[in-house]
């Protein structure tokens, strides 16, 4: 079966643009993660859907990022206005929900200069 | 709330000796516990997982995991060290009701030939 796909796997943005990235989860994967790694640090997680509805979004600093997973299949995240300390890679999981094993993207490395 | 802390954030060894991460947790309940592997501009790919059966887990390309409660530790094993297997390695713990994954700050494997 086919893995999760993100894409772009790279961008480059200066300080104060937005960006948006997109994830595609292995189909039929309920549950839908985003998570920031940043150099040196393990993910943390910033949202979780189940379906299209929000489970989790504690650490996702609202003021700036915002999600949406239309039709509970595909999800975009975004920064607006991206900041220095964004710079980071953005990882993209699935799984079927509860306990299962969640699968992760490639990733997408945003460089905020 | 849950927690995991790897103990050395580099870890160099030589093809065919014994591999040895070190990882620890903490859990106000019985814990489900991962090891996930990152190979360079690669997502995060499960190497194993605990969930409260045996406490020995075997995962894939030869690593295992011994869960101790009396030592609250879930350190990764391999026997013979291949160049394959550098890379970064991630202790996880299930984050309770959500089931988001708490993540390590990382091991980088580096293995010399």
């Amino acid at each position: 079966e086919a893995g999760v796909a993100q894409s772009p796997r790279y961008k480059i943005i200066e300080k104060r643009q937005s960006v948006a990235f997109w994830c595609n989860p292995i189909s039929g994967h309920a549950t839908l993660y985003w998570y920031q790694q940043i150099l040196g640090q393990g993910p943390k997680l910033l949202i979780q859907f189940q379906n299209n509805g929000v489970v989790d979004d504690s650490q996702l600093p609202k003021d700036r990022f915002s999600a949406e997973r239309l039709k509970g299949v595909d999800s975009t995240l975004k920064i607006q206005p991206a900041k220095l300390e964004d710079s980071a890679v953005y990882l993209c999981a699935s799984s079927r929900g509860g306990t299962d094993t969640q699968y992760f993207g490639p990733g997408t490395r945003l460089t905020v200069l | 709330a849950q927690s995991v802390t790897q103990l050395g954030s580099h870890v160099s060894v030589s093809e065919g000796a014994l591999v040895l991460l070190r990882c620890n947790y903490s859990s106000s309940v019985p814990p489900y516990l991962f090891w996930y592997v990152q190979y360079p501009n690669q997502g995060l790919q499960l190497l194993l997982k605990y969930t409260s059966a045996a406490t020995l887990v075997k995962g894939i390309n030869g690593f295992e995991a011994e869960f101790k409660k009396s030592e609250t530790s879930f350190h990764l094993t391999k026997p013979s060290a291949h160049m394959s297997d550098a890379a970064e390695y991630f202790c996880a713990v299930d984050g309770g009701a959500t089931n988001k994954l708490i993540f390590g700050t990382g091991t980088l494997l580096a293995v010399q030939p």
